[in-house]
């Protein structure tokens, strides 16, 4: 079957760095993307990563490694507002999304 | 970027009524849409695939007749929640791609049945 995992819940405090890690088992891939969502609302866009390596957007980067299904998301400079979930999500084969469950990050002051 | 507008944002409904969502890409054309259902906690759930001009594509468990997905025009789709119970009550999101890239999703709409 196919299959995300992503850790629960992670706590970080402002201003420092956190990695959420995320692995994956799909029939196929073909991407691999992250997105934060706030409580009651809907998922925003983070990174997108379909080849191996690192990409960074300002204060987000994404790693991905295939043949590892690994990736991670690296928050720094946490500020109050990146409390959140985070949820990896990969297309496989049929380009359809599939969703890890969530993690939810929380932010200490 | 491209926006996906989803309304209503909000609505309460009696149980055995029918509710209408509306999911309508504003700034491009969207072929194909997906609707998510998502519950307190947990990931997003596709629960159908909706395909402009032709019949929506439902995820095993999900009852075609109970959610019906219209995708009448290449910016506009529609869940209606018919003969709504208090186990339907959920998140519902929309959203639609551009090329294999990234999804854009609608803002949700919270479903309360009572």
């Amino acid at each position: 079957g196919q299959n995300i995992d992503q850790p629960t819940e992670m706590t970080a405090t402002e201003g420092a760095i956190v990695q959420i890690n995320c692995t994956y088992q799909t029939s196929g891939f073909n991407g691999l993307f992250w997105y934060q969502q706030h409580a009651g609302e809907a998922p925003t866009f983070l990174s997108y990563n379909v080849l191996d390596g690192l990409e960074e957007k300002g204060r987000f980067s994404s790693f991905l490694s295939r043949s590892k299904g690994y990736s991670y998301l690296l928050l720094k400079e946490l500020q109050m507002k990146d409390s959140a979930s985070y949820l990896c999500a990969v297309k496989d084969s049929n380009y359809q999304l599939i969703w890890g469950a969530g993690t939810k990050l929380i932010i200490k002051p | 970027g491209a926006v996906v507008s989803q309304h209503p944002s909000r609505v309460i409904c009696k149980s055995g009524t029918s509710v209408k969502i509306e999911c309508r890409s504003l700034d491009f054309q969207a072929t194909t849409m997906f609707w998510y259902r998502q519950f307190p906690k947990q990931s997003l759930m596709l629960m159908a695939t909706s395909n402009e001009g032709s019949k929506a594509t439902y995820e095993q468990g999900v009852e075609k007749d109970k959610f019906l997905i219209n995708h009448a025009s290449l910016t506009l789709s529609t869940l209606t929640v018919t003969s709504a119970h208090p186990e339907d009550s959920s998140f519902y999101i929309c959203s639609a791609n551009i090329g294999d890239t990234e999804a854009f999703f609608g803002q949700g709409t919270r479903l309360t049945v009572v």
